[in-house]
């Protein structure tokens, strides 16, 4: 059964650091999607992205990230100087239709220090 | 704009009682609805959803919901408890329309306790 794949699981780095968050969404998906999950909380969306363009983004999703599908198959999440706050769980998500069921992954822990 | 809230942050049955989850949703438009399960150190996984066709959703593992327009309301329920249904459940909302892209606005999700 396909799936969407995240690496690194676990991703450890410093303040101010920047990290790329990877993802292979299944490969006939056209909407893809970044959540984030702080400690304890609620899942919050990030961003979407179709036809190779970012289509909605939140409040959160600031000047320090960015999102890009470079080949095709990956989708990245780029955050460029990471700050203590940005760690959680960052789960990729993809769908063939934007209202159909999204897949998501097994999640990106990121611990800032 | 849609919100979704899960009354109960943890929920204990014991194993063979009845599954009640708690969803109540706020949408401006129709809304779909979805609930999600995550295993300790997995994805999300969907249950069901409800996409404006019938009102009882089946999904998997003997789960179901029904969404109630009146009460705006998705309750997730299950007759009997197993000891693998032990999780977390997110109720999820997602607003159709033009200026929408399919993302999801989850609640703050349900630990599901089931003791034997």
């Amino acid at each position: 059964e396909p799936e969407v794949t995240q690496t690194p699981s676990h991703q450890v780095t410093q303040m101010g650091q920047e990290v790329i968050l990877r993802c292979v969404p299944i490969s006939n998906h056209l909407y893809f999607y970044w959540y984030r999950q702080i400690l304890g909380q609620k899942v919050e969306f990030l961003v979407s992205f179709y036809n190779n363009e970012i289509s909605e983004k939140s409040e959160i999703f600031d000047d320090q990230f960015s999102v890009e599908r470079p080949d095709g198959s990956n989708f990245t999440l780029k955050i460029r100087s990471t700050k203590l706050e940005d760690s959680a769980m960052y789960f990729c998500a993809s769908t063939g239709g934007s209202y159909n069921e999204q897949f998501f992954g097994p999640g990106t822990r990121l611990t800032v220090l | 704009a849609q919100s979704v809230t899960q009354l109960g942050s943890h929920v204990s049955v014991s194993e063979g009682a009845l599954v009640l989850l708690r969803c109540n949703y706020s949408s401006s438009v129709p809304p779909y609805l979805f609930w999600y399960v995550q295993y300790p150190n997995q994805g999300l996984q969907l249950l069901l959803k409800y996409t404006s066709a019938a009102t009882l959703v089946k999904g998997i593992n003997g789960f179901e919901a029904e969404f109630k327009k009146s009460e705006t309301s998705f309750h997730l329920t299950k007759p009997s408890a197993h000891m693998s249904d032990a999780a977390e459940y997110f109720c999820a909302v997602s607003a159709p329309g033009s200026s929408n892209t399919g993302k999801l606005i989850f609640g703050q999700g349900t630990t599901l306790q089931v003791k034997p």
